[in-house]
């Protein structure tokens, strides 16, 4: 049974920093891995999506990693800003039911 | 990008009475659709996988009869809590498959 962690689970940072979250996964056997962004009581916004055959994934000042063998993959925001505070949640799929089994999340503030 | 809406965003009933949730896929088809639950300050907890004329695939440890799925139509499923209670409440978020998965924006159910 497929499980994913995030660490940490809460983060705090000044604004201009640049950060790395971490996204762990138990079976390497993944389809794709995605980053999610929610912000309080609202819905998910995907960030990056990586397929099970590449390694990384860029979008402007966001960059995410897989390593499968690991199972681990990273999410690094370049630059903070206040508006980047959320909690960021990464989801593996696995096989052909694109069933997204989702981390625990981080909880990110960004102070100005 | 695709959109997926939910309605209603939220709702508060009394204990034993039944709510349905909606969830509709605006600008594309498709022909599965999932649920998902979400406890405060948790991660999303698959609940069911909706198949458009067919029954709903219902995760370990989800009562069928308690939240029952209907996925009528390729741009429609529908949630219903029925006899809901107190320990329903909870945020509601569905999602749906195109080029992968699109997810609407949630329902806040309060119980009381």
């Amino acid at each position: 049974k497929q499980e994913v962690t995030q660490i940490p689970a809460a983060l705090s940072v000044p604004e201009g920093e640049n950060l790395v979250l971490n996204c762990s996964f138990t079976d390497s056997a993944i389809y794709n891995l995605q980053w999610f962004r929610q912000d309080p009581g609202k819905g998910l916004t995907s960030l990056l999506l990586i397929q099970s055959s590449q390694r990384e994934q860029t979008s402007g000042r966001l960059n995410a990693s897989l390593d499968k063998s690991s199972g681990r993959s990273t999410l690094y925001i370049a630059a903070s800003q206040p508006g980047d505070s959320a909690t960021y949640l990464c989801a593996a799929t696995g096989g052909a039911t694109n069933k997204l089994i989702f981390g625990t999340g981080t909880l990110l503030a960004v102070q100005p | 990008g695709a959109v997926v809406s939910q309605h209603p965003s939220r709702v508060i009933c009394k204990s034993g009475t039944s709510v349905k949730i909606e969830c509709r896929s605006l600008d594309f088809q498709a022909t599965t659709m999932f649920w998902y639950r979400q406890f405060p300050k948790k991660s999303l907890m698959l609940m069911a996988t909706s198949n458009e004329g067919s029954k709903a695939t219902y995760e370990q440890g989800v009562e069928k009869d308690k939240f029952l799925i209907n996925h009528a139509s390729l741009t429609l499923s529908t949630l219903t809590v029925t006899s809901a209670h107190p320990e329903d409440s909870s945020f509601y978020i569905c999602s749906a498959i195109w080029t992968e998965q699109f997810f609407g924006p949630g329902t806040r159910l309060t119980v009381l």
